[in-house]
């Protein structure tokens, strides 16, 4: 099956620009989604569809895709965007789903 | 709004078996895909298993092939998750999460329930 990998951790200064990635052979075929995960709570979409963001979602959480990479960006990032941000995708066969090991941010 | 709420879980021993629920409402439940995701402990997310709307496709994760069953009950709103010979790396917290479909090749949870909590301990 076709895994998608991200970082473990990155941090951001308050204010400042991050951007997490996602890589993956299937990736080439399928948008990723991206999920918001505080901690002690369940997570949350904050981006579909390559640059789709969900109603409530703050407009300085963007998206892109390109080629077998995902990312996610945060411009002026905020002390409440501290959390960690897992991307999904289907598999190659297109039947299951797959989750990145998820990126821990941090905002400095 | 959407709810999702899951229950069921609790402490098991290994080989033992648990039923979880997860109860649909403010929703047409039968237009959507459903699935269960769980997080071991510190872990990520792991994806489990998925049903689509009327049951007839259903997919599982190598790590519970066999041994977990889904189903969905559409008259009562209803997703289930049967866990047998349950093992101690079963051990997370189990979600169920609706599944949006919103064009070619793009799909997403758009919604998740709060978890429940399986613990296979001796």
């Amino acid at each position: 099956s076709s895994e998608v990998t991200q970082d473990p951790a990155v941090s951001v200064a308050l204010g400042q620009t991050v951007r997490i990635t996602c890589q993956g052979d299937n990736l080439r075929r399928y948008f990723a989604s991206w999920y918001q995960q505080k901690a002690r709570q369940g997570p949350v979409l904050v981006m579909f569809g390559g640059d789709n963001r969900p109603s409530g979602i703050p407009d300085r959480f963007s998206g892109s895709s390109s080629e077998n990479t995902a990312s996610l960006t945060i411009t002026g990032a905020q002390a409440e965007d501290e959390a960690d941000y897992f991307c999904m995708s289907r598999d190659s066969d297109g039947n299951r789903l797959v989750f990145g090991g998820g990126t821990k941010v941090t905002v400095l | 709004e959407v709810q999702l709420v899951e229950s069921g879980g609790g402490l098991v021993k290994p080989g033992g078996s648990l039923r979880l629920s997860c109860d649909a409402s403010h929703f047409t439940f039968s237009a959507y895909d459903m699935n269960w995701v769980r997080q071991a402990p510190g872990k990520g997310l792991e994806w489990v298993s998925s049903i689509s709307k009327f049951g007839t496709y259903i997919y599982y994760a190598d790590s519970v092939k066999g041994r977990f069953t889904i189903s969905r009950d559409n008259a009562k709103n209803s997703l289930f998750l049967q866990m047998n010979s349950l093992r101690a790396d079963d051990t997370a917290v189990y979600y169920c999460a609706r599944e949006f479909y919103y064009g070619p090749g793009s799909y997403a949870f758009d919604s998740w329930g709060r978890g429940t909590q399986v613990t296979v301990s001796s």
